[in-house]
């Protein structure tokens, strides 16, 4: 496609539910990552995925977080048992090789009421 | 030594003032050093970056000052409009193929008409 694109746009659930957002990168990037925006600070790295391998999960912050990437395209993050500290803009970015440029979407804004 | 130190966190310059942005590192193993700019509502996207090799780079109104020895860089815009108000963030890229895009956490700009 013509760039990353991220579902949905905005998601609102209650506390204690699972979410799932969708990352559509850019056709024939290899590299995926996701990153967690928080109100004030700074873009905070996730997980990153190399084809369908994820050689670095070192950011993601509980075993509630998990994600999986598949036929080296779609990614998606999935969020068990959500808290309202999840509350953040979740970032998917694509890139064609591991240490160039990194290609945004447009973020899925997530509300834990 | 993973972080990036930006400064300051906000900003307010007149149409036609320059801007400066500052940021900080430690770890001398980065070696790759982009600055995003991002819009209310959309991802962040690539403005300018530079490598350590190089003390500075200019593309149109944006200039990067990399100062190695003292670990800092800064983005400089010339002649700042209103539609460069937006929030900037500093990064650095570690070497390698571990290596992830350590951000800093933004300044919000405002150029004043």
């Amino acid at each position: 496609g013509a760039g990353v694109s991220q579902s949905p746009s905005n998601k609102v659930t209650e506390k204690g539910k699972d979410v799932e957002l969708r990352c559509d990168p850019i056709s024939g990037h290899t590299a995926l990552y996701w990153y967690r925006q928080s109100l004030g600070q700074g873009l905070e790295f996730l997980i990153y995925f190399q084809g369908n391998s994820a050689p670095d999960k070192s950011g993601l912050p509980s075993d509630r977080f998990s994600a999986e990437r598949t036929g080296g395209s779609v990614s998606t993050l999935t969020i068990q048992r959500t808290q309202q500290e999840d509350s953040a803009v979740y970032l998917c970015a694509s890139s064609s090789s591991r240490q160039v440029r990194q290609f945004f979407g447009p973020g899925t804004r997530l509300t834990v009421l | 030594q993973q972080q990036v130190k930006q400064s300051p966190q906000s900003l307010i310059v007149q149409k036609g003032g320059i801007s400066i942005i500052n940021c900080a590192y430690e770890n001398t193993a980065f070696d790759y050093f982009p600055w995003y700019q991002q819009f209310p509502g959309k991802g962040p996207a690539l403005l300018i970056a530079i490598r350590p090799d190089v003390s500075e780079k200019k593309e149109g109104r944006f200039t990067i000052s990399f100062n190695k020895s003292a670990k800092q860089f800064s983005l400089h815009i010339m002649d700042s409009q209103p539609g460069d108000s937006a929030t900037y963030f500093c990064a650095a890229l570690y070497g390698g193929s571990q290596g992830n895009l350590i951000f800093g956490k933004g300044t919000k700009l405002s150029v004043k008409p």
